[in-house]
């Protein structure tokens, strides 16, 4: 069974610190998807990496897909409130089965 | 706005009975995939369609089944409900199932089992 364990679960900060999410697995993933949601919602889609060692920037937002594509990384810079909710990494190496982490609760305090 | 549609946004019913959660992909998208979202288990991939045929099952109940239309939208039906049906089930489309192609995920169904 393929698992994904996403680190920390809860994270609370105080605005413009830095934090970073990781997910990790010891399957390989043809890709990797990053995912925010909030309460009630559902996910929207942040990222997807591909490549081994990959790094995509979305504004404050860096990710990274590790160099044996089974882990991955999220980095926020200077978070803000609005930064608040659930980030969830899913794998994809089934022709679009994706599995989920159990996601990081991020709450930024202004 | 994913341009994923679901209906309906909640829904509140007893146990035992039967329920249809309708899903209506973003346009040009040919494939469909249903997940639960619970707080115990996480979000789980339930099945998939890829332009009417059943492409992929996860972790489905017998109980549970689902279609895929040839207007694309889909269905998934859920009977003899139990409390522990209670969940939030989504929907997601892609253009195709193949690995690398984002999936978008519509507002959920809120399904509440009493």
């Amino acid at each position: 069974t393929q698992l994904l364990e996403q680190s920390p679960q809860f994270l609370s900060i105080q605005e413009g610190e830095n934090l970073t999410v990781y997910c990790n697995s010891s399957s390989v993933f043809s890709s990797l998807q990053w995912y925010r949601q909030e309460p009630g919602e559902g996910p929207v889609l942040l990222v997807t990496v591909v490549t081994g060692g990959e790094v995509k920037k979305l504004k404050r937002l860096t990710f990274q897909f590790g160099d044996a594509r089974k882990d991955s990384s999220l980095h926020i810079t200077a978070a803000q409130p609005g930064d608040t909710g659930l980030y969830l990494c899913a794998g994809d190496n089934q022709g679009g089965k994706l599995i989920f982490g159990q996601g990081t609760e991020l709450s930024v305090k202004p | 706005d994913s341009g994923v549609t679901q209906t309906p946004k909640h829904l509140i019913t007893a146990t035992g009975q039967r329920v249809t959660l309708r899903c209506s992909p973003r346009s040009g998208d040919l494939s469909v995939y249903w997940y639960q979202q619970s707080l115990d288990q996480g979000l789980q991939f339930l099945i998939q369609y890829y332009n009417g045929e059943e492409r992929a099952k996860g972790n489905i109940l017998e109980r549970f089944s689902a279609q895929q239309f040839p207007d694309l939208h889909s269905e998934l039906n859920l009977s003899s409900l139990e409390l522990g049906d209670s969940a939030l089930y989504f929907c997601a489309s892609s253009v195709t199932p193949t690995s690398g192609y984002e999936q978008y995920f519509g507002p959920g169904t809120r399904l509440t089992v009493t």
